[in-house]
């Protein structure tokens, strides 16, 4: 039971490139969802979906895409990178039950020049 | 918009004396959540509270979540050195149940 898996764990980025953050969790969890970290920020809601097919977009949305096709992937794409995009993105997952807590991953540190 | 607020953003302690940090939220929350993130790490759920007025104790940790369900606390009894991190509380956004709105967290530094 790995739970949640981001990858890659750091990636460094051009200006105007596009990439697709990798998530996946093996603990059959409804909910997933997307947030960066940045210092002073806290954590910031970019998509969440709550089933397969099913997305939507949180706090701070452009620029990027979400898809969930399956119920263990849900991975987060950058359309056009920007220096302003340069954060931390934690993948998080939690069961559709109202007492349980996210589980997250252990972050992509994604740096764009 | 929505907004969950912590205060104090800082907070450094001497191992042994007590810690406490204080969350509001913009609108009422049908539940508030803490988490605590190491440093360097991701953020670790630590305990749910739904019940207006409710006192959650995990070992040395209080929680308490408002009358009101507008606010919450966290405190810490007799800090100890592997209490360091940043807390975090968080609600539901946007009114679903799914997906969170993160306070920008209490960062608490324990002096040996």
């Amino acid at each position: 039971n790995a739970g949640v898996t981001q990858t890659p764990k750091f990636q460094v980025l051009k200006t105007g490139q596009s990439m697709t953050l990798q998530c996946a969790q093996d603990m059959n969890h409804e909910y997933m969802s997307w947030y960066r970290q940045d210092p002073g920020m806290g954590l910031r809601l970019i998509h969440y979906s709550v089933g397969a097919g099913i997305t939507d977009q949180g706090e701070v949305p452009n620029g990027y895409n979400v898809s969930r096709s399956t119920t263990e992937d849900f991975p987060l794409r950058l359309l056009s990178a920007a220096p302003s995009q340069t954060s931390v993105y934690f993948c998080a997952s939690k069961r559709e039950a109202v007492n349980y807590g996210y589980t997250f991953g252990s972050g992509t540190r994604l740096t764009v020049v | 918009g929505q907004q969950v607020m912590q205060i104090p953003q800082y907070q450094h302690v001497q191992e042994g004396e007590d810690f406490t940090t204080y969350c509001n939220s913009s609108t009422t929350l049908s539940n508030i959540q803490w988490y605590k993130q190491r440093p360097g790490g991701h953020p670790v759920f630590l305990i749910q509270l739904v019940k207006s007025g409710e006192v959650k104790k995990q070992k040395r940790l209080t929680f308490q979540f408002g009358e009101a369900k507008k606010n919450s606390s966290l405190h810490i009894t007799a800090t100890q050195t592997t209490d360091v991190g940043t807390y975090f509380c968080a609600g539901p956004y946007g009114g679903s149940q799914g997906n969170l709105i993160f306070g920008k967290g209490t960062k608490l530094s324990v002096k040996p």
